[in-house]
């Protein structure tokens, strides 16, 4: 049982480059969210999927879009990469009901130059 | 809207001193609430939570108490050790269809030996 695993762990792009970062999980959790991290920001929502095959925005989404593959895989794309999406981007899950907490992944740290 | 409020670090300690970290929320409705603990180069972890007012959550010797009253969840141990240095991050969430979550912006806590 790995939990939420991201991929990559790391990685640099160049502003205007794309990417596509990778999540899964293996609880399966019907809940999943993409969210960003700054320093002194704490981590901020950028979208969810309460279920599979819907998707919301959250608090920051302009730049990016998402992906939910299957009820495992969700996943966070950066069409054209730009210096202000330089962050630790971190993937988390929640089992549906009752259960509030989120269960994270490793995060992933992209800088764009 | 939610909003969480936690004291501003960096919060340096000694071996075995009491720690205190405060966390207030403004939220609506009976939001629940929860400690993250993120240790260096790592994503997050759920520390603690409570899901109503009066409940105290607990783990690891860390404790937190819901009061509604004064809208708080200030996290407490009474003898730290060099192992609890990591970055702490007080979240709530109201629920709704995406129980997302809100978080404070984190404090940083170092024990030296």
């Amino acid at each position: 049982n790995a939990g939420v695993t991201q991929t990559p762990k790391f990685q640099v792009l160049k502003t205007g480059q794309s990417m596509t970062l990778q999540c899964a999980q293996d609880m399966n959790h019907n809940s999943m969210y993409w969210y960003r991290q700054d320093p002194g920001m704490g981590l901020r929502l950028i979208y969810y999927s309460a279920s599979e095959g819907t998707t919301d925005k959250g608090e920051v989404p302009n730049g990016y879009n998402v992906s939910r593959l299957n009820k495992r895989e969700f996943s966070l794309r950066l069409e054209s990469a730009a210096p202000s999406q330089t962050s630790v981007y971190f993937c988390a899950s929640r089992i549906a009901g009752g259960r509030k907490e989120q269960f994270f992944g490793p995060g992933t740290r992209l800088t764009v130059l | 809207g939610n909003s969480v409020t936690q004291m501003e670090g960096p919060v340096t300690l000694s071996e075995e001193a009491f720690l205190t970290i405060n966390c207030t929320y403004t939220a609506t409705g009976y939001p629940s609430l929860f400690w993250y603990v993120q240790y260096p180069g790592e994503g997050l972890q759920l520390l603690l939570k409570a899901t109503k007012a009066d409940d105290k959550g607990s783990n690891k010797g860390f404790e937190a108490t819901y009061r509604k009253e004064t809208t708080s969840f200030h996290l407490e141990k009474g003898s730290v050790q060099v192992s609890d240095s990591a970055v702490y991050f007080c979240a709530l969430t109201s629920g709704g269809s995406n129980y997302k979550l809100t978080f404070g912006k984190g404090t940083l806590l170092t024990v030296n030996p």
